[in-house]
């Protein structure tokens, strides 16, 4: 079964990069079945998108997001990455990844990662 | 973007009440929608998607319906499990947007 752990500094000083990866078991992050997607929860708030790849490697980002963030795969290590540059206090947020099957759920995410915190502090 | 507003942001309930989720939208995403469970420290779960598509292994008592603008999750008799937030999303187009969640609490 697929499964999906997130990693990543725990902490990040203002203006640095975030980066995180997550590993994916139990399947191929290049397989042409699946679709891979970035979600955050800011404390005190709702889920926000961040974006998604897909098996193509076409990537769509949330405009608010966008000049900023990169999403990737590593085949040859089977995880995803996310990077996101200039951060601000404001992208402190549990991070999820997760995944959207190429099917009738196509769209919804299926399955998700536990997450990961990551504060942006000085 | 597509606005998601849910309502109410918080609900208290019973166990064994029957409880109702709104979320509208702000233009027509025809059917392209997923409800989410969230506990606090869990992973959030699928519970429906395309509006009303009951998501494998997720107990019947939860059913979604509605298209267009507006849509509502139902929880036919709610158990200690259940008390927990839930989050519409838009897959329709991007960016995909959630709505801002409710919080479904012990009365």
């Amino acid at each position: 079964q697929l499964q999906l752990q997130e990693s990543g500094p725990g902490l990040v000083k203002p203006s640095e990069t975030l980066s995180l990866t997550c590993n994916v078991s139990g399947g191929s992050v290049s397989h042409s079945t699946n679709y891979w997607g970035w979600i955050r929860r800011p404390p005190g708030k709702g889920l926000e998108w961040i974006g998604n790849l897909y098996y193509s490697d076409s990537t769509y980002y949330n405009p608010s997001l966008k000049s900023r963030v990169t999403i990737s795969v590593d085949t040859s290590k089977n995880y995803l990455s996310l990077s996101l540059s200039s951060v601000t206090v404001a992208d402190t947020a549990i991070y999820y990844c997760a995944q959207s099957p190429v099917s009738a759920v196509a769209g919804a995410f299926q399955i998700w990662g536990q997450g990961t915190m990551v504060t942006v502090s000085s | 973007d597509i606005q998601m507003t849910q309502s109410p942001s918080t609900l208290s309930a019973s166990v064994g009440d029957r409880v109702t989720i709104t979320c509208r939208a702000s233009q027509s995403i025809s059917s392209w929608l997923a409800w989410y469970q969230h506990r606090p420290g869990k992973a959030p779960n699928l519970l429906i998607y395309k509006a009303f598509s009951l998501e494998s292994g997720v107990p019947s008592r939860f059913s979604g319906s509605g298209s267009g603008t507006e849509f509502t999750l139902t929880i036919s008799s709610l158990q200690p499990d259940d008390f927990a937030t839930y989050y519409c999303q838009q897959y329709d187009s991007y960016p995909w947007t959630f709505g801002q969640g409710t919080k479904v609490e012990i009365k």
